[in-house]
């Protein structure tokens, strides 16, 4: 079946632009994560939404980045004002609640010039 | 102090050595314990999953989970070339947001 899709696959933008991320989850998954891994890092957790609750913004490092889920489904996430620190990637992920295992998009590539 | 530590690496070993992967954690609260697969430009795929201590066991791969140390593993037997990738350790506490460790690159030798 169709795993978590992601685009586009890879951003370059320059300082000071807006770039838009979006996240296809897999159709029926409930909970839905956004990370950020820099080069040689490990994942750092973004933002996380589990159905119609609030969501969980706690690790979003700054006011610039947003994210927001439609329907359940599609999330996108916004990066306003791009700095050349935002560089990484950014992956999507989904599950089903009360399920621990989580299906990774192959993430979005962003380079900030 | 992070909530997760793990060495980056890179591990280099060769075809058939027995790989030993580790993280250390502070939160004595996390009760489930992942490790994932990442290969190059690809997004991590689950490993594998164990709750609590203990040991799991999956062909090549058995991962170890010492609570009372903060201390969890993940060993493979006979690698192969095919197990290059980065290895990254997660868990949680029951709630909703994941820990990673910062990911072991693996490189086997053939």
């Amino acid at each position: 079946g169709a795993g978590v899709s992601q685009s586009p696959s890879n951003k370059v933008t320059e300082k000071g632009k807006d770039v838009e991320l979006r996240c296809d989850p897999i159709s029926g998954h409930t909970a839905l994560y956004w990370y950020r891994q820099s080069l040689g890092q490990g994942l750092e957790f973004l933002i996380y939404f589990q159905g119609n609750s609030a969501p969980d913004k706690s690790g979003l490092p700054s006011d610039r980045f947003s994210a927001e889920r439609t329907g359940g489904s599609v999330s996108t996430l916004t990066i306003q004002r791009t700095q050349q620190e935002d560089s990484a990637v950014y992956l999507c992920a989904s599950r089903v609640t009360n399920q621990e295992t989580q299906y990774f998009g192959p993430g979005t590539r962003l380079l900030v010039l | 102090q992070k909530e997760v530590e793990q060495d980056p690496g890179p591990l280099s070993v060769p075809e058939g050595a027995i790989v030993s992967l580790n993280c250390t954690y502070s939160n004595s609260a996390f009760q489930y314990f992942m490790w994932y697969r990442q290969y190059s430009r690809k997004g991590p795929e689950l490993l594998m999953y164990t709750y609590s201590s203990g040991n799991k066991e999956d062909g090549r791969f058995t991962a170890q989970v010492d609570k009372s140390s903060k201390y969890i593993s993940l060993f493979i037997r006979d690698s192969q070339p095919s197990d290059s990738a980065t290895y990254l350790c997660a868990m949680n506490d029951n709630f909703n947001k994941f820990y990673f460790g910062s990911g072991t690159k693996l490189n086997v030798k053939p």
